[in-house]
């Protein structure tokens, strides 16, 4: 099913600690899983992507980790700078279809 | 050189008023969408195209109508605006289901 607004949960996190942000998602048979970063007035980014066979993914100071048992998506973020304060959301996608089906999103905030 | 624009950023408008949103991608892609943004920052889809054909209609009021007239234009016609509709619209694009939209910045609708 999808997932349903609720008040958006805010992470505050020191600059230069590591963050990591989760996501339950919803569907079982999601096979493609994106995180994206929104940042005030602007449309959501795309940050990292991961397939469902996998169950980690790194870029540059970002991690994806996937655990299919639990349908549980974290966003890791390394060294956290004041630019990386932002909405972050992740995204699912079924096999065979079209749709993408958004989380409620967490903020990020840094603290200097 | 902006890869999904939209026109207006911004649109203030009274009860009953009938609007259009714009939206134009340059990035080639062949898919392209609609999505709506809450007070809350929930994204949930409303419409996409695939090369000016329908292919995602969620359950939305009959109140919008979507208009593909190539497959870099998708606009967004909302008639009888309701209290209701006030919301961030979101316009994407992708060019396959597996990399993800690029998003335009977003029309914030605020109807008084």
């Amino acid at each position: 099913g999808e997932s349903v607004g609720l008040h958006l949960p805010t992470l505050s996190v020191q600059e230069g600690d590591n963050s990591i942000i989760n996501c339950a998602y919803s569907n079982s048979a999601s096979d493609y899983f994106i995180w994206y970063k929104q940042e005030s007035g602007k449309g959501p980014q795309f940050i990292i992507d991961i397939r469902s066979n996998m169950d980690k993914r790194q870029g540059q100071r970002v991690t994806v980790l996937l655990n299919k048992t639990v349908k549980h998506l974290s966003l890791q973020i390394a060294a956290t700078q004041p630019g990386d304060s932002a909405v972050y959301f992740c995204a699912e996608i079924a096999s065979g279809t079209y749709k993408y089906i958004f989380g409620t999103g967490t903020r990020l905030k840094v603290l200097a | 050189d902006t890869a999904v624009s939209q026109t207006p950023k911004y649109l203030v408008t009274q009860m009953g008023n009938d609007k259009s949103i714009k939206c134009e991608q340059n990035l080639g892609h062949d898919t392209m969408y609609w999505y709506k943004q809450d007070s809350k920052k929930f994204l949930k889809i409303m419409f996409s195209y695939n090369n000016k054909e329908l292919i995602i209609n969620e359950t939305v009021p009959n109140r919008f109508s979507p208009k593909s007239p190539d497959k870099a234009h998708l606009n967004l016609h909302i008639n009888s605006l309701e209290l209701g509709d006030s919301a961030v619209y979101f316009c994407a694009s992708s060019q396959d289901r597996s990399r993800g939209y690029t998003f335009g910045s977003g029309t914030r609708l605020t109807v008084v």
